[in-house]
């Protein structure tokens, strides 16, 4: 079975400070991980996703197989990172995508 | 290009009533979803259909029942709304590359 745990519902950053939302997943095979974003009132849109490796707003995700981690990380938090973000999880070849539960990050001017 | 579309935005409902909240995409995708979300709770899966004619329950499937009867079109009903249904549903849809979300139903049952 498939799972992606987000251990924080709350993240309160200082804008300048880095940030770093966490993302650990369960998944025997090999995993595509996401990460989506809602900023208020929108609807969610990918963000980023571990295959492409790039760098999307100035986050980056690195896929940790050995700790099952994807944490998302940002050097210098801007007060427009404010948003809920969502890490997810899909099997290579499988359409379904399993979300976590989501973190709601504030950043504090 | 209309991505997935839910109708309707806003809705007020009182205990008991009935509805169904509509979702299409135009996107050729065979996996579709039901959310709802919920301050502090986040996206809970209500019902999943990874193809026309198939769904699956979710997290939350108590008090919903949905329907896939096509390809682009996957319909959520609320049979008997209760104020636990208060919340925003969200619709999705799926391929190989990413998903994409509606803009949300602000359902509201008083």
């Amino acid at each position: 079975a498939q799972r992606v745990t987000q251990p924080e519902k709350l993240l309160s950053v200082f804008k300048g400070a880095p940030v770093e939302l966490k993302c650990n997943y369960s998944y025997s095979g090999s995993p595509e991980l996401f990460w989506y974003v809602q900023y208020s009132r929108q609807r969610l849109q990918l963000l980023l996703r571990h295959i492409s490796r790039e760098s999307i707003k100035g986050f980056t995700a690195d896929l940790n197989k050995g700790e099952t981690s994807f944490h998302l990380k940002k050097p210098f938090a801007q007060e427009e990172d404010s948003a809920m973000y969502y890490c997810a999880l899909r099997a290579l070849g499988n359409e379904k995508l399993t979300f976590g539960t989501g973190t709601r990050l504030t950043i504090i001017p | 290009n209309a991505g997935v579309t839910q109708t309707p935005k806003f809705q007020v409902l009182k205990t008991g009533q009935s509805m169904t909240l509509q979702c299409a995409q135009d996107m050729n995708h065979n996996s579709m979803y039901w959310y709802r979300q919920d301050p502090g709770m986040g996206l809970r899966l209500i019902y999943y259909s990874a193809s026309e004619g198939t769904t699956d329950k979710g997290e939350v499937p108590n008090g919903y029942n949905v329907s896939r009867l096509n390809k682009r079109e996957f319909s959520l009903r609320l049979e008997s709304a209760a104020p636990s249904q208060t919340s925003v549903y969200f619709c999705a849809s799926s391929g190989l590359t990413e998903a994409f979300f509606g803009q949300g139903t602000r359902l509201t049952v008083v």
